[in-house]
């Protein structure tokens, strides 16, 4: 079965700092990669996806992630994060991209950030 | 934009009995509904995929006689804990899939607890 890994369990920046997420998956087939955030008290939210095309995707709120399908990574950033980007992360693939697996999502384990203004 | 609502949104039930939770897609029709679990300070699970007029399909593990999954309609999707137990406790999230390919959306999670 797929798994998805992400890196981090927690990360503390200072507002302006550059973020960089990691995600890698394991599974060797077609794949659809996305990264949600939860804000505070909210649901999940659609940050970004990537189906196919370029693998350096933009998402909302400044956000980008770039596939490297030779290192099985999705990996999440932003040049200067913001106080209100402080909430968890997670990054979760489809995997399959069809049949049985239409849809279905795993997810990685959640990486929290905390911004200090 | 889309919305999925869920009901209630927490809720604190004995140990043996049953409790339902409603999922509904607010200004869109889905097909496919699916829940998840999530344990403190962990990933979700997906525990089930919900299908409109058709059975729901479980993931491996997943007790289909405990968790009980009705898509009644293309805006609903119901999951029911039998006879609970407090192991049970956790938080269940249920997501929609849109029209779009792979877009789900998600609901905001019920707080399920067992006493």
């Amino acid at each position: 079965a797929q798994s998805v890994s992400q890196h981090n369990h927690h990360v503390i920046l200072s507002e302006a700092a550059s973020l960089e997420l990691g995600c890698n998956y394991s599974y060797g087939g077609t794949v659809n990669l996305f990264w949600y955030v939860q804000y505070p008290g909210q649901h999940l939210q659609l940050l970004l996806k990537y189906f196919s095309g370029d693998p350096l995707v933009k998402g909302i709120k400044g956000f980008e992630a770039e596939f490297i399908k030779s290192k099985f990574s999705f990996n999440l950033r932003k040049p200067s994060v913001q106080w209100s980007d402080t909430a968890e992360y997670f990054c979760a693939v489809n995997a399959g991209a069809g049949g049985t697996s239409y849809g279905k999502l795993t997810f990685g384990q959640g990486t929290i950030l905390t911004v200090h203004p | 934009g889309a919305v999925v609502s869920q009901h209630p949104s927490w809720v604190i039930c004995k140990s043996g009995t049953s409790v339902k939770i409603e999922c509904r897609s607010l200004d869109f029709q889905a097909t496919t509904m699916f829940w998840y679990r999530q344990f403190p300070k962990q990933s979700l699970m997906l525990m089930a995929t919900s299908n409109e007029g058709s059975k729901a399909t479980y993931e491996q593990g997943v007790e289909k006689d405990k968790f009980l999954i009705n898509h009644a309609s293309l805006t609903l999707s119901t999951l029911t804990v039998t006879s609970a137990h407090p192991e049970d406790s956790s938080f269940y999230i249920c997501s929609a899939l849109a029209g779009r390919a792979y877009e789900q959306y998600f609901g905001p999670g019920t707080r399920l607890t067992v006493t």
